[in-house]
């Protein structure tokens, strides 16, 4: 079981924006940069968030990351079918020493 | 073009051990934090460990699944990641990546694929 919890799957229509959470606690989320990945089937993993918030050069600004306290988020805006995938967040943890990947959500588009 | 290598993957008995390699072209490999994560079939992403570059003393970190049996260590001067494993265990099966820690894992190899069966 995950120290970072994300929800199993998720789904949206064409054109809508969905909602990824991430929880965590104060030795993790709240003390370091959280990253978001997306793994396409049969692909190996991509990111798309890094320092919370930041995207790296050549991701669309349809994705946006945030963070409050012990949660994170990644926000996909104007849902295209390409983003059907799983998306994981990660991030340091002290009190263990290492990194730590939520369990992954499956992004279907419907 | 940043890229990165895996190599080394095959099939292991249980208890046996395993080198894999990771060749980096692309960046000044030592200034980096070098990682692997694997992915075991079907399931989720896990950080099995890193090395710090030579400014943090190439210090290393491991998760706790695997720490005492896998081994992390770089050649900065070939460029070159490494994960000495033994005692291998039936749920060590799983794709491995490398990773380059850039505030985020901003590059990742294609994946060596190890699997520990009898």
């Amino acid at each position: 079981q995950s120290v970072l919890t994300q929800p199993p799957s998720t789904s949206g229509t064409p054109g809508q924006t969905v909602t990824i959470s991430c929880s965590g606690s104060n030795s993790n989320i709240e003390s370091y940069d959280v990253s978001w990945y997306q793994q396409l089937p049969g692909a190996a993993p991509t990111l798309v968030i890094h320092r919370d918030n930041q995207r790296p050069s050549g991701v669309p600004d349809r994705f946006s990351g945030s963070k409050s306290g012990t949660s994170a988020s990644l926000a996909i805006t104007g849902l295209r079918s390409e983003d059907e995938a799983d998306y994981y967040c990660a991030v340091w943890d002290n009190s263990l020493n290492g990194r730590m990947f939520g369990g992954g959500t499956k992004l279907t588009v419907l | 073009e940043v890229q990165l290598v895996e190599s080394g993957g095959d099939l292991v008995q249980p208890g046996g051990s395993l080198r894999l390699s990771c060749v980096a072209s692309g960046f000044t490999f030592s200034d980096y934090y070098m990682e692997w994560v694997r992915q075991a079939p079907g399931k989720g992403l896990e950080w099995v460990g890193r090395v710090n570059s030579k400014f943090k003393s190439y210090a290393t970190q491991y998760a706790a699944s695997v720490k005492g049996r896998f081994t992390i260590s770089r050649d900065d001067s070939k460029k070159s990641l490494n994960l000495q494993m033994n005692s291998l265990k039936i749920e060590d099966t799983a794709m491995y990546y490398c990773v380059r820690d850039n505030w985020g894992y901003v590059n990742w190899g294609q994946g060596t694929l190890v699997t520990v069966a009898s």
